[in-house]
């Protein structure tokens, strides 16, 4: 079926190192979006992406949509101890007999060591 | 402006026991989504409501689950009767706009026992 994968699933990273997550889709996505969850929190809205090739900044972080609008990046330059948490993407995909919904990545944990 | 309300904050049952979980999503918001997220399947859609309408009910695991909506400012989850396996946090999130950014609650972590 059609799905929203995020690689990797984990990822471990000293304090002022960089990190990137990727979120492939299997089918073209009108938009994007990124979204942030602390530990113990909810997912909290980042950023969406709407064109081809379109790059986002917030600070440290940068936001990338693919050309062909069926993966997406985010990179944090210098991580900092703030940045913990599961990073979703999520997008809205087709489903069978028409319409779509707004389906979530499986999701990168990020943790940052002092 | 306040955001998603959900209650309760925590709940711990015994199984066979009914469980209700409420939301009262943002004023204006016209799309009102149920989500469940466990460490094994991740966040998962259960149902969502376009004007108080059920819209997609595909996700709900089966006939223990219903929602309900009976006005713009209301909706609840029900899981009767209640199964160890049904221990998660249970999210509700609104929107203005369908497959627009979503706002989410603080959540109902549940426990069955």
């Amino acid at each position: 079926g059609q799905q929203v994968m995020q690689i990797p699933q984990y990822q471990h990273v000293q304090e002022g190192e960089d990190f990137t997550t990727y979120c492939n889709s299997s089918t073209t996505l009108s938009n994007i979006q990124w979204y942030k969850q602390r530990p113990g929190g909810h997912p909290v809205f980042l950023i969406q992406l709407v064109k081809s090739g379109e790059v986002k900044k917030q600070k440290r972080l940068t936001f990338q949509f693919g050309e062909a609008k069926k993966n997406s990046s985010l990179h944090i330059t210098a991580t900092q101890t703030t940045d913990v948490g599961t990073y979703f993407c999520a997008g809205p995909l087709i489903l069978t007999g028409g319409g779509n919904k707004l389906t979530f990545g499986t999701g990168t944990q990020l943790k940052v060591e002092l | 402006d306040a955001g998603v309300i959900q209650s309760p904050r925590h709940e711990v049952t015994e199984m066979g026991q009914e469980v209700t979980l409420r939301c009262k999503p943002i004023s204006g918001h016209d799309y009102l989504f149920w989500y469940r997220q466990t460490m094994m399947r991740g966040l998962e859609l259960l149902i969502y409501f376009n004007n108080n309408v059920p819209i997609d009910d595909s996700g709900m695991p089966e006939d223990r689950f219903s929602a309900k909506m009976p006005n713009a400012s209301f909706s609840t989850l029900k899981i009767q009767p209640s199964e160890p396996r049904d221990s998660a946090v249970y999210f509700c999130a609104s929107t203005d706009s369908f497959n627009q950014p979503q706002h989410f609650g603080d959540g109902t972590r549940l426990s069955i026992l």
